[in-house]
């Protein structure tokens, strides 16, 4: 089966402008996952959907990242305007398991952000 | 709120065995993981225990889990060099809702 496709896989920006990030789920997967990974440190999540509704999006910083996921399948994070510190790899995951139960999520590649 | 801890570095020679620890804080973790990650790459699930289990064996690898003192172990048998990479452990639970929470990552240095 296909994995989890993220693009783009690199990309820099100058602070204050904005950056979209895009990713294609394992098809059937209801879960998508983005999770923000700084140099040196864990993933953190940043936000969940479960089809098309926000399940988690408690760590997300609302001020300047937005993300959707209209139709349920494909997803998009954007940020608006970038700090520096913003400066991560973005990675994109998704799942299918029943309620309660996580048995490991499929990753994508991520998209490196550098922001300058 | 859960947390995951582990050790920042590990070298070992080749065709030694490697081991890298974890603990964690979260009493509701239902499962815990161990998850690789290369330069460049995405995360890779290697394996995952249900928390009523002691140890999980998967060809070269071997997780055992110290339930009661929130401590996780990942063993490589016959380490190679293509085993270099980062290692995350991670754990889900109720408490967080079946999320899954990553330590900082192991970064194993193997050498030849």
């Amino acid at each position: 089966e296909a994995g989890v496709a993220q693009s783009p896989r690199y990309k820099i920006i100058e602070k204050r402008q904005s950056v979209a990030f895009w990713c294609n789920p394992i098809s059937g997967h209801a879960t998508l996952y983005w999770y923000q990974q700084i140099l040196g440190q864990g993933p953190k999540l940043l936000i969940q959907f479960q089809n098309n509704g926000v399940v988690d999006d408690s760590q997300l910083p609302k001020d300047r990242f937005s993300a959707e996921r209209l139709k349920g399948v494909d997803s998009t994070l954007k940020i608006q305007p970038a700090k520096l510190e913003d400066s991560a790899v973005y990675l994109c995951a998704s799942s299918s398991f029943p309620q309660g139960a996580n048995y490991g999520y499929t990753f994508g590649s991520g998209t490196r952000l550098t922001v300058v | 709120g859960e947390d995951v801890e582990q050790s920042l570095f590990l070298s070992v020679r080749e065709g030694d065995s490697s081991v890298i620890n974890c603990t964690y804080t979260d009493s509701s973790s239902t499962y815990l993981y161990w998850y690789k990650q290369e330069p460049g790459a995405g995360l890779q699930l290697l394996t995952y225990i249900f928390s009523n289990m002691d140890m999980k064996q998967d060809q070269r690898l071997t997780v055992l889990l110290n339930k009661k003192d929130k401590h996780l172990s990942l063993r490589i048998a016959d380490t190679q060099t293509g085993d270099s990479a980062i290692y995350f452990c991670a754990e889900s639970g109720s408490t967080g809702g079946f999320k899954t929470i990553f330590g900082a990552g192991t970064r194993l240095f193997v050498k030849a």
